[in-house]
């Protein structure tokens, strides 16, 4: 079992559209959450981080579930510039050291 | 402010030979992870580094080394390259705080090996 594992899509959906990505994760050490978001040939970005009271930034929701080791992101009204893939990551601290963890991504596609 | 820089960003070599890769932190930041991003997958942790000592790492053989400088740059050496080793090359930079942190990365070193 990947220890995070994503839909890897691709979602196509029109401009405007409300789209929902899920994301669960094995090991309950996990102590950070982020969504990164990843363009063609680029490095990720991190588009916004994850907490258990869920969070919001502008269009974009994110929910962290830790009892059912789940998190979501929710983009609303959809734009073309949010084409892209997005990464679910999770991250264990060990003392000084940590580890991200990557989903393989899930690739949006929005389209006029 | 500059963010995390990498060098070279494409790199062709042959089986067998040797690469290293150089990365320089975001300012601000003294720690660098290393992952390496196949095609359709996403990055995988390679190790970390911190007061130039690599303090974790992941499920890479040992064929895969770094280094860390005082000046909190870092270096990824590849020996022995097989056509698997193809792939980007992502550092990322960090600096931990409060129990928090976040990390940063650069736009990537893209090898192919032949």
């Amino acid at each position: 079992r990947k220890e995070v594992e994503q839909d890897p899509g691709p979602f196509n959906v029109p401009e405007g559209a409300t789209v929902a990505f899920n994301c669960t994760y094995s090991n309950s050490a996990s102590q950070s959450f982020f969504w990164y978001r990843q363009d063609c040939r680029k490095e990720p970005k991190l588009l916004m981080s994850v907490y258990s009271s869920g969070n919001e930034d502008g269009r974009f929701t994110a929910q962290l579930n830790r009892a059912s080791q789940y998190i979501s992101l929710l983009i609303r009204d959809s734009k073309l510039s949010d084409s892209a893939t997005y990464l679910c990551v999770v991250n264990i601290l060990t003392g000084t050291a940590s580890k991200l963890t990557f989903g393989t991504g899930t690739r949006l596609q929005v389209t006029l | 402010d500059a963010g995390v820089t990498q060098s070279p960003t494409h790199l062709i070599k042959t089986r067998g030979q040797q690469v290293t890769l150089r990365c320089s932190p975001k300012s601000g930041h003294d720690t660098v992870s290393w992952y390496q991003q196949a095609l359709g997958q996403g990055p995988q942790f390679i190790f970390q580094y911190y007061e130039e000592e690599e303090r974790q790492r992941g499920n890479f053989p040992d064929r895969f080394s770094g280094h860390q400088f005082p000046n909190y740059s870092s270096e990824l050496n590849v020996n022995a390259l097989l056509l698997g080793d193809s792939a980007l090359y992502l550092c990322a930079s960090s600096r931990l705080a409060g129990g928090k942190e976040t990390q940063y990365f650069g736009p990537g070193t893209r090898l192919l090996v032949l």
